[in-house]
């Protein structure tokens, strides 16, 4: 039973277009986060949602909208797709009150902006 | 602001020789701290943590990893290395209060096992 998925795995997509990547967790945690993974392997922290609020917005283009449609989902959808947006996007999820609890993440997606 | 750095892109080390990844942090009081690994293609994975006690915490698949207060590090060891030990590994920092929940990851360290 997977803890954090993701999907899709992969997305190949062309310039100009507007794309989602949707986020589930089974774990029962309040807190959902988004990190930009990017070509030189560096993880940065887009959003954070605390029982379906916003707590995180990082300096993101605001291009970037997380939707948060219950605890357990954290969906990310980016419209007017650029080349440099060309990363991996892990969704992670984490007891928020819990500080000392480790965050849980998903296997990524490999978003490819042509 | 809190921030932690790997000051190794890559670390090599034969196979069955002990190994060191280094992290150090900046932080106000003391955070808790992380270790993750991540396998090509594939999601972060938690290895340890350090909340609070002893300075050596004891994780998955024989990792260690020192808690030094007076230097604000946090190594990662292991004492006999591993072939299948090659990944390339994340320290990680979350501090104990505020309203930041968010892990503050380092540049990553890539772990090369020679045979």
């Amino acid at each position: 039973d997977t803890a954090v998925s993701q999907t899709p795995k992969y997305l190949v997509t062309q310039m100009g277009n507007d794309k989602s990547i949707k986020c589930e967790q089974n774990l029962g945690h309040d807190t959902m986060y988004w990190y930009k993974q990017d070509s030189k392997k560096f993880l940065k922290i887009m959003f954070s949602y605390n029982n379906k609020e916003l707590i995180i917005n990082e300096t993101v283009p605001n291009r970037f909208s997380p939707k948060s449609p219950d605890k357990a989902h954290l969906n990310l959808h980016i419209n007017s797709l650029e080349l440099g947006d060309s990363a991996v996007y892990f969704c992670a999820s984490s007891q928020g009150g819990q500080l000392n609890t480790e965050a849980f993440f998903g296997q990524g997606t490999r978003l490819t902006v042509v | 602001a809190q921030s932690v750095a790997q000051p190794e892109d890559q670390v090599n080390v034969a196979e069955g020789n002990p190994l060191t990844v280094k992290c150090t942090y900046s932080v106000s009081g003391n955070p808790y701290l992380f270790w993750y690994v991540q396998y090509p293609n594939r999601g972060l994975q938690f290895l340890l943590k350090y909340i609070t006690g002893d300075n050596l915490v004891k994780g998955s698949y024989g990792f260690e990893a020192e808690f030094n207060k007076s230097q604000t590090s946090f190594h990662l060891k292991k004492p006999s290395a591993l072939v299948s030990d090659s990944a390339l590994y994340f320290c990680a920092v979350r501090p104990r209060s505020g309203s930041a929940r968010q892990l503050t990851f380092g540049s990553g360290t890539q772990l090369t096992v020679l045979p």
